[in-house]
């Protein structure tokens, strides 16, 4: 079974700071997804990672797939409130469909 | 349409009840996915279609779960005696292809809450 854990869980900052979440797998993954899911609304795709070592820059956020395509972080740097919301990552298997395997999940609250 | 839509957003139904969720994709899109999310967790797999022939149900939780697209556009999935475990937000999600490196859109969901 494919497993992403991703951390924290829960992250709470003053606006300003940086902040690193986290996402890892004992699974290898032909790629990787990043989304942002406000609440009641569905998760809305930030960036795909496809090559291990891979780094894509979406303004203020860098995204980085590990060397060996089982885990991925997201760094936002001088975070604002309106990056407040549910991030989540999520895994993808060339053998198996479109079918993404999503971690728990990170709320992001950014404190004004 | 622009986007994914599902109905209804919001469902409550009295334990044993049936339901039957709505999805309709964006046009002409070939793929189409069923996620379940329960609170404060991340969206898991229940099931896939291309087209109209389902090509993955390997997530459905029971057997009282059921989904179909019979014409390869419009969806639904329906839950046959529901119970208090399958209070969650139900989430559809149709891309143009079955290529992975396509993206997948979203639909705003329908939060079902079975008492």
């Amino acid at each position: 079974t494919q497993l992403l854990e991703q951390s924290p869980q829960f992250l709470s900052i003053q606006e300003g700071e940086n902040l690193t979440v986290y996402c890892n797998s004992s699974s290898v993954f032909s790629s990787l997804q990043w989304y942002r899911q406000e609440p009641g609304e569905g998760p809305v795709l930030l960036v795909t990672v496809v090559t291990g070592g891979e780094v894509k820059k979406l303004k203020r956020l860098t995204f980085q797939f590990g060397d060996a395509r089982k885990d991925s972080s997201l760094h936002i740097t001088a975070a604002q409130p309106g990056d407040t919301g549910l991030y989540l990552c999520a895994g993808a298997d060339d053998n198996q469909g479109g079918k993404l395997i999503f971690g728990q999940g990170t709320e992001l609250s950014v404190k004004p | 349409g622009a986007g994914v839509s599902q109905s209804p957003r919001y469902k409550v139904a009295k334990r044993g009840q049936d339901v039957a969720l709505r999805c309709d994709p964006i046009s002409g899109h070939v793929s189409l996915f069923w996620y379940q999310q329960a609170l404060g967790q991340g969206p898991e797999f229940l099931t896939y279609f291309q087209n109209e022939a389902q090509l993955d149900k390997s997530g459905l939780p029971s057997d009282r779960f059921f989904a179909e697209r019979p014409e390869g556009s419009v969806s639904t999935l329906k839950i046959q005696r529901t119970q208090q475990e399958d209070s969650a937000v139900y989430l559809c999600a149709s891309s143009a292809d079955r290529g992975l490196r396509t993206e997948a859109f979203f639909g705003q969901g329908t939060r079902l809450t079975v008492v």
